[in-house]
């Protein structure tokens, strides 16, 4: 089954609103990856975090590790209509396992 | 550079027809991977390859083959589709590390349909 659950499935905002996605493991990972999936698109990666409690920004995207290591999540301040897509993480500890993703609608 | 290219980009098959889907990469890469994506099911990887030679076995590998005898190609093979395997096929490589954490290249998508 999958071992990296991502929350929510789903979300609707208006544009200007945040947009806050969740991915959870019940083990400890060594690294993990995010991808975004424009509609029709094929995944693109986006970033990776590898340390403990690391913190990493792309212009209005901020990106999580956990102290733990067994979660991670993706902010978006500000959201605009291209951050229409569904985002993923991804668990590269032992090949590369994605979760479940996150489609964000952006309404303008 | 191409980057990853996948042929065909749709295909409809009847049950118990098999076909190939072909992957190709211009990267050198060492690692390639097939991924199936299904509505609410994210991407599951099917069998992978870390070089020429060497695959191995992903989530979902039931009623698919593969192999690598190039550093270039990794075809997935359906030996007798069903219905099941109606989905969108991503084929995706990377430079390979032991700890897997090169970015993954993807290619465009091969959209399935077994009727």
């Amino acid at each position: 089954g999958q071992q990296v659950m991502q929350i929510p499935q789903y979300q609707h905002v208006q544009e200007g609103e945040d947009f806050t996605t969740y991915c959870n493991s019940s083990t400890t990972l060594s690294n993990i990856q995010w991808y975004k999936q424009r509609p029709g698109g094929h995944p693109v990666f986006l970033i990776q975090l590898v340390k403990s409690g690391e913190v990493k920004k792309q212009k209005r995207l901020t990106f999580q590790f956990g102290e733990a290591k067994k979660n991670s999540s993706l902010h978006i301040t500000a959201t605009q209509t291209t951050d229409v897509g569904t985002y993923f993480c991804a668990d590269a500890t032992n090949k590369l396992i994605f979760g479940t993703g996150t489609l964000l609608a952006v309404q303008p | 550079n191409a980057g990853v290219t996948q042929t065909p980009k749709f295909q409809v098959l009847k049950t118990g027809q098999s076909m190939t889907l072909q992957c190709a990469q211009d990267m050198n890469h060492e690692y390639m991977s097939w991924y199936r994506q299904d509505p609410g099911m994210g991407l599951r990887l099917i069998h992978y390859s870390v070089g020429a030679g060497i695959t191995d076995q992903g989530e979902v590998p039931n009623g698919y083959n593969v192999s690598r005898s190039t550093t270039e190609d990794f075809p997935l093979r359906l030996l007798s589709a069903a219905p099941s395997q109606t989905s969108v096929y991503f084929c995706a490589s990377s430079r390979w590390t032991i700890s897997y954490n090169s970015p993954l290249h993807f290619g465009n998508g091969t959209r399935l349909t077994v009727t």
